[in-house]
């Protein structure tokens, strides 16, 4: 079966960088657009960023762009993010998620992993 | 991009049906037929119940339906069941390989 997990959230002062991973199992990895998605606390979904299943294109969120960058790591099946300048309103849950029908939907989503952005 | 527009709350006894709506723009939702919804139970990760505007995952009930109208996307639950008690949310291609989520709807099986 499908599965994602992610891990490396925690507390991080502002300003600073973190780089999140997503462990990737049950399928063929390499044939799979990723992407990641955030929920701030009590708040909505945010489309963050994709990468294309061989790492050739990403795509970003405004919110991200020039600060955050998607990657992956096939010969591992571990998609990352990584994060940087990091401010108190990229505290949320991140989702990682395999892409479905080429960056339009989500299938797969991991339980996600809390990012907390605070001096 | 900003996000859709969807109602902050909708309610509906056992049995009823309730619809949710999803309001973007032309560069969005009025643009392409690539929307989607997806139903978050409290802390647990959002499930994909529609895709392609009308499509329903293998394993998601028939109850589950949706439909587009100019920059409106809806969609509609009958037979509502307590199991459906539930956050949603809507989702649209915007262009350039990116994506746009709604605000989210609380549904709540009274």
């Amino acid at each position: 079966q499908v599965q994602l997990v992610e891990s490396g959230g925690g507390v991080v002062q502002p300003g600073r960088s973190l780089r999140l991973s997503c462990a990737a199992s049950g399928f063929t990895f390499r044939n799979y657009g990723m992407h990641w998605v955030r929920q701030a606390p009590g708040k909505g979904l945010e489309w963050v960023a994709v990468i294309w299943y061989d790492g050739s294109d990403k795509s970003y969120a405004a919110s991200v762009k020039g600060r955050f960058t998607i990657s992956r790591d096939n010969s591992k099946n571990t998609l990352y993010l990584q994060m940087s300048t990091l401010r108190a309103e990229d505290t949320a849950v991140y989702y990682c998620a395999r892409d479905f029908e080429s960056v339009r939907y989500f299938d797969y989503w991991g339980q996600g992993t809390l990012v907390t952005v605070s001096s | 991009q900003s996000a859709l527009t969807q109602p902050r709350s909708v309610s509906g006894s056992p049995g009823q049906s309730v619809a949710i709506s999803c309001t973007g723009t032309s560069s969005d939702v009025g643009s392409y037929n690539y929307v989607s919804w997806y139903q978050q139970h409290p802390g647990k990760a959002p499930k994909l119940i529609i895709y392609d505007v009308t499509k329903r995952p293998s394993g998601v009930p028939a109850r589950f339906s949706g439909s587009k109208s100019g920059k409106t996307a809806s969609l509609s639950i009958s037979g509502l069941q307590a199991e459906d008690e539930a956050d949603y949310y809507c989702c649209s291609y915007a262009g350039s390989y990116t994506l746009v989520f709604g605000g989210g709807t609380k549904l709540t099986v009274l």
